[in-house]
């Protein structure tokens, strides 16, 4: 699986919209980029996929580059319960297993 | 739906004792895995199963580890004998295997506390 880069932390004001970068240069066709979060003492929670288009959900949007090098998380309107640990990760989607976790960015939402 | 079930949330126990660590993957996934998590070491992958069957446990520390999935609804991951530097929050996941997103969902961990 690719190799991700992320800052290790980042504020945000409540409210305003967090953009949680990562760095997947080395990115391969078929691999998918993952985003996983954990908020503290508990397991990490998916949050959002895509391969080359941008995806939204109820949680977030995912912004792709166009050379898929790299992508930006987007929580909208960041609240108090966004403060976790934000995981990006690399991997083969459809027959690919493991998640492998870096560390990862810790997001400071303040009030 | 129930999520990931593990069992016990949190123990502590004296160097040297068995523990045992359980795990109820969500009805209808057919892989499952086990992660440890420390401060030092971050999340890492012992092992993981498909189908019951288990395909790569390069990640489990050593002999005194071992996983089991006897069955597709329960799982268990030994420590004999455990050792303070087991100690380390165990997380159990689950997915399809056939769904297309390949997401992976997490239960709530067991603390593990060697002393």
């Amino acid at each position: 699986d690719a190799k991700t880069t992320q800052p290790p932390s980042m504020d945000c004001a409540e409210g305003r919209a967090a953009n949680l970068p990562c760095n997947h240069s080395t990115i391969s066709g078929n691999e998918y980029v993952y985003w996983y979060r954990q908020i503290h003492s508990q397991g990490p929670q998916y949050i959002i996929h895509g391969l080359k288009n941008n995806e939204t959900n109820e949680m977030a949007s995912l912004i792709i580059t166009e050379d898929r090098k790299s992508s930006t998380l987007i929580l909208p309107h960041a609240t108090l319960r966004d403060t976790a640990v934000y995981y990006c990760i690399v991997r083969v989607g459809a027959a690919g297993n493991k998640l492998t976790f870096g560390g990862g960015t810790r997001v400071l939402v303040k009030p | 739906d129930a999520g990931v079930i593990q069992s016990p949330r949190h123990e502590v126990t004296e160097m040297g004792q068995e523990v045992t660590l359980r795990c109820k993957p969500i009805s209808g996934h057919n892989s499952l895995f086990w992660y440890r998590q420390t401060m030092m070491r971050g999340l890492e992958l012992l092992i993981y199963f498909n189908n019951n069957v288990p395909i790569d446990d390069s990640g489990m520390p050593e002999d005194r580890f071992s996983a089991k999935m006897p069955n597709a609804s329960f799982s268990t991951l030994k420590i004999q004998p455990s050792e303070p530097r087991d100690s380390a929050v165990y997380f159990c996941a689950s997915k399809n295997i056939r769904d297309s997103g390949n997401t992976i969902y997490f239960g709530e961990g067991s603390w593990l506390t060697v002393v």
